[in-house]
């Protein structure tokens, strides 16, 4: 089975930390995502990655940057955390391809942050 | 615009009863079509999906979903519902904008009475 794992569950920052959220998946995908989560907005896409060291602007970027320096992990960063990045973020992974099951994202449990 | 609704933020039903969410689409191809559930505190986690063939897919947990492409819809239906199907559900559609990427719906929160 595929398994994404985010480094924590929960995590509390004051404003103005650096955070770094980490995302990792053992199945060879090249595909990730960061979403993060708002009661009543569903799931909105901050960046993804098709590959290692290569990645793409999704809906919401402004605050946040990416790393992927290796194939398995993706790591969100918020540059200067502020409360309105209180949210539940969520990683996601999908294989190459362009069938339908290359569409199919497996998600990590998420990490609820909490910026105070 | 690709975009995806689900018309109903919360839903109850009693345990035991039918139960349908909604789901509509706007695509311009032939989507590829998803429904998730997210237990609280957890990620999300695929209960089906319709990439093509027979409109009628069946899924996890006992959840079914039927693509009608002429009313742009995948929606999600269980005949039975248990009270631990009380959870949050997405539908979500792709691909967009190239590299796999999908739209998810803002979720329809399911209570179940007992």
């Amino acid at each position: 089975d595929v398994k994404v794992t985010q480094s924590s569950r929960y995590l509390v920052k004051r404003t103005g930390e650096k955070v770094f959220l980490e995302c990792v998946q053992d199945m060879d995908h090249e595909n990730m995502f960061w979403y993060r989560q708002d009661p009543g907005l569903g799931l909105r896409l901050i960046y993804f990655s098709y590959d290692v060291k290569m990645k793409e602007k999704g809906d919401i970027p402004e605050g946040y940057s990416v790393s992927r320096e290796k194939k398995e992990r993706f790591s969100l960063i918020l540059e200067s955390a502020s409360t309105n990045q209180t949210s539940m973020y969520l990683c996601a992974s999908s294989p190459f391809g362009t069938s339908g099951p290359s569409y199919e994202q497996y998600f990590g449990p998420g990490t609820r942050l909490t910026v105070t | 615009a690709q975009s995806v609704t689900q018309p109903d933020i919360h839903i109850t039903v009693s345990e035991g009863a039918s139960l349908e969410l909604r789901c509509n689409y706007s695509y311009g191809a032939t989507p590829y079509l998803f429904w998730y559930v997210q237990s609280p505190g957890q990620g999300l986690q695929l209960l089906l999906k319709y990439f093509s063939g027979d409109t009628l897919v069946q899924g996890i947990k006992g959840f079914e979903a039927e693509f009608k492409r002429s009313q742009s819809s995948f929606n999600l239906r269980k005949p039975s519902v248990h009270w631990s199907d009380a959870a949050e559900y997405f539908c979500a559609v792709g691909p967009s904008g190239g590299y796999n990427k999908l739209i998810f719906g803002a979720g329809t929160r399911l209570a179940v009475h007992p």
